[in-house]
């Protein structure tokens, strides 16, 4: 079946600008996780999704920072106000809950870009 | 708060070699650590998981190893490929369900 997706794969932006990053998780899959990427760094987590609610948002940065999963499937990553610090690879991930055992399956990345 | 430390950094090595990454981490109260590989581009893909009672998992050329008490982990990889080159990260999840990862070892296998 298909992988998690996430559009745009690339996003350039103007400092001030509104930025809203996409992602489809593997279908069946009730946790979804966000993580950013700075160049030549692991991935940092954002917020972790369980269904629909947020169970942890304790990695976003600020208030400028904001993400939904309204119906529990895709969710949106809303980045206000951007900075050119905000320039990274967001990268998303979805899982089945599986206790200890959970593996956390990768999308592709959105190259998020502020100028 | 978790850290977690890869090194080397980066890896040259010719074609044929068997070669080990390293990782150690700060907490030892860890549930599992996870070896990924990401090629540039893309995204992350899990080579192994390793629960926190065990001590090694294997999955054909790879070889992973857990010490949960030094808070240390190592892939090892056999025989090695250009098809290998890649950034190798290690990550664990503690309580929370979230990763935290190492900054990479940057591996290139020359022909």
């Amino acid at each position: 079946g298909a992988g998690v997706s996430q559009t745009p794969s690339n996003k350039v932006t103007e400092k001030g600008k509104y930025v809203e990053l996409r992602c489809d998780p593997i279908s069946g899959h009730t946790a979804l996780y966000w993580y950013r990427q700075s160049l030549g760094q692991g991935p940092e987590f954002l917020i972790y999704f369980q269904g629909t609610g947020a169970a942890d948002d304790s990695g976003l940065p600020n208030d400028r920072f904001f993400a939904v999963r309204p119906e529990g499937s895709v969710s949106t990553l809303k980045i206000q106000r951007t900075e050119r610090g905000d320039s990274a690879v967001y990268l998303c991930a979805s899982s089945l809950t599986q206790g200890h055992q959970e593996t956390q399956y990768f999308g592709p990345g959105t190259r998020l870009l502020v100028l | 708060k978790q850290e977690v430390t890869q090194i080397p950094a980066a890896l040259s090595v010719p074609e044929g070699e068997n070669l080990v990454l390293n990782c150690s981490f700060t907490d030892s109260a860890i549930y599992n650590l996870q070896w990924f590989r990401q090629d540039p581009g893309k995204g992350l893909t899990s080579l192994l998981l390793i629960q926190s009672s065990q001590r090694e998992q294997t999955s054909g050329r790879l070889n992973a190893s857990l010490d949960k008490s030094s808070g240390r982990s190592t892939l090892y990889i056999a025989a090695s490929q250009p098809g290998d080159s890649a950034t190798y990260l290690c990550a664990v999840r503690g309580s929370a369900r979230q990763l935290t990862f190492g900054s990479g070892t940057q591996l290139t296998v020359l022909p």
